[in-house]
């Protein structure tokens, strides 16, 4: 079974630009998570989606946004990019959301803004 | 909001001794907790999960340890291997809700 799959996996972009990042979940699993890790601050949660719906959002600008298809597939957007968007994003899925769930990760999409 | 809190930045342990990792929460709403392992330029893994019901699980070399009272969890690792090394972070959950996930602690198993 292939697990969560991200692309890509390195990228870099200049203050102001937009990116867009990918996740394709396992197969079979619905809910699909974004999180940004940066140093020191942990796994920051920024938001789930449940069939092509945002179910919770964590407390990010605006800026964040993003969308699932009815593959489940989901895609994240962060735009006027700022130097302290730099971080690893991460991408997990599980069959749902909430207590008893375990959620699986991707490698991550490393982003450099400069 | 920090509701999930891992308190100790770093740790060093001798192989072959125990590691003890350590996570507390606020919110009383969590009823599921799960520890993830991350190696560098690598997502996290999942390791162990406790369900509030339980107090303890264990699966091979590793045991977590839930306090509900103290809204505290641990996670044993025995015996700590090298390869053990790694940045583990603790998570918690609600129903029907998001996971919110420590900032981490690094954990280095000296041979």
């Amino acid at each position: 079974k292939a697990g969560v799959t991200q692309t890509p996996r390195y990228l870099i972009k200049t203050r102001g630009q937009q990116v867009t990042l990918s996740c394709s979940p396992i197969s079979g699993h619905r809910s699909v998570s974004w999180y940004q890790q940066t140093p020191g601050q942990g796994l920051q949660f920024l938001f789930e989606y449940f069939s092509e719906t945002q179910r919770n959002k964590g407390n990010f600008p605006g800026r964040f946004s993003g969308r699932q298809f009815s593959n489940s597939r989901s895609e994240m957007n962060v735009s006027t990019l700022e130097l302290g968007d730099s971080a690893l994003y991460l991408c997990a899925s599980s069959l749902d959301a909430g207590s008893g769930n375990t959620i699986y990760f991707g490698e991550g999409s490393w982003l450099t803004v400069v | 909001d920090q509701q999930v809190k891992q308190n100790s930045p770093s740790l060093s342990v001798q192989e072959g001794r125990i590691s003890i990792l350590n996570c507390d929460y606020t919110n009383s709403m969590f009823d599921y907790f799960l520890w993830y392992k991350k190696y560098p330029a690598e997502g996290p893994t999942f390791l162990i999960s406790i369900s509030s019901i339980k107090d303890k699980n264990e699966d091979g070399r590793f045991t977590v340890f839930l306090n509900k009272s103290a809204k505290h969890l641990s996670l044993h690792i025995v015996p700590s291997q090298p390869g053990d090394s790694a940045v583990y972070f603790c998570a918690a959950s609600a129903n029907n809700n998001d996971m919110r996930f420590g900032a981490g602690t690094r954990l280095t198993v000296k041979p």
